[in-house]
């Protein structure tokens, strides 16, 4: 079974600039959800994606968006980022929305 | 707001010490996990634990949800224990909301 997958790993970028951050969830889960981790804080709900469809949304602008492919996979899309935008990015998946998450390594992003 | 609130933020012990890290929480709880951080940022599933007590080797942990809190409990604490641990809540129709944290060190 092979467990929730992340990339790139690092990644540095330059105020403005576009982002995506890829996910690949754990086999049989549906659900990915997202969540920003700035440092010395927790992480902090982004949106989640059910059966492709956006299925909750924390308090994040609309610059933040993403999707869900048909094999369960997900982006995270980050536009015109701003300094405030670095964080580690965590993507979690779960076999339905209220099942436990299982989180991946994280992609640590760095705008400078 | 719904807010879930651990203690004590950071903890100092001796290897082999015993430790109890707190969370609080604002409402009733649909969902509630326990994470430990690794120094590399990886988010390791400790427990799912709603309600009642669980156990895993030297971890344990108890939530008793009238009373709104949850307990995790690490004995003969290893330095390998280092890290941040979270306890990360559903509430209703919420997403995972994460406590503050607590960032344990364990000395040799």
């Amino acid at each position: 079974e092979t467990g929730v997958t992340q990339s790139p790993t690092h990644l540095i970028k330059t105020r403005g600039q576009q982002v995506t951050l890829r996910c690949s969830s754990q086999s049989g889960h549906n659900t990915v959800s997202w969540y920003q981790q700035a440092l010395g804080q927790g992480p902090q709900f982004i949106f989640q994606y059910y059966r492709e469809e956006e299925n909750g949304r924390g308090n994040f602008p609309p610059r933040f968006s993403g999707l869900q492919f048909p094999n369960y996979s997900s982006e995270l899309n980050v536009n015109a980022l701003e300094l405030d935008d670095s964080a580690l990015y965590l993507c979690a998946s779960s076999a339905s929305e209220r099942e436990t998450q299982y989180f991946g390594p994280g992609t640590r992003l760095l705008v400078l | 707001g719904i807010q879930v609130e651990q203690s004590p933020p950071d903890l100092i012990l001796q290897e082999g010490a015993n430790s109890t890290l707190r969370c609080n929480f604002s409402d009733s709880v649909n969902n509630l996990q326990w994470f430990h951080q690794n120094p590399w940022g990886q988010l390791i599933n400790l427990f799912y634990i709603p309600s009642g007590t669980k156990q895993n080797g030297r971890l344990s942990a108890t939530t008793v949800a009238t009373e709104r809190y949850s307990l995790l409990y690490i004995s003969s604490s290893q330095t390998t224990d280092s890290g941040v641990y979270f306890c990360a809540a559903n509430f209703g129709n919420e997403k995972l909301t994460f406590g503050t944290g607590t960032r344990l060190t364990i000395i040799p």
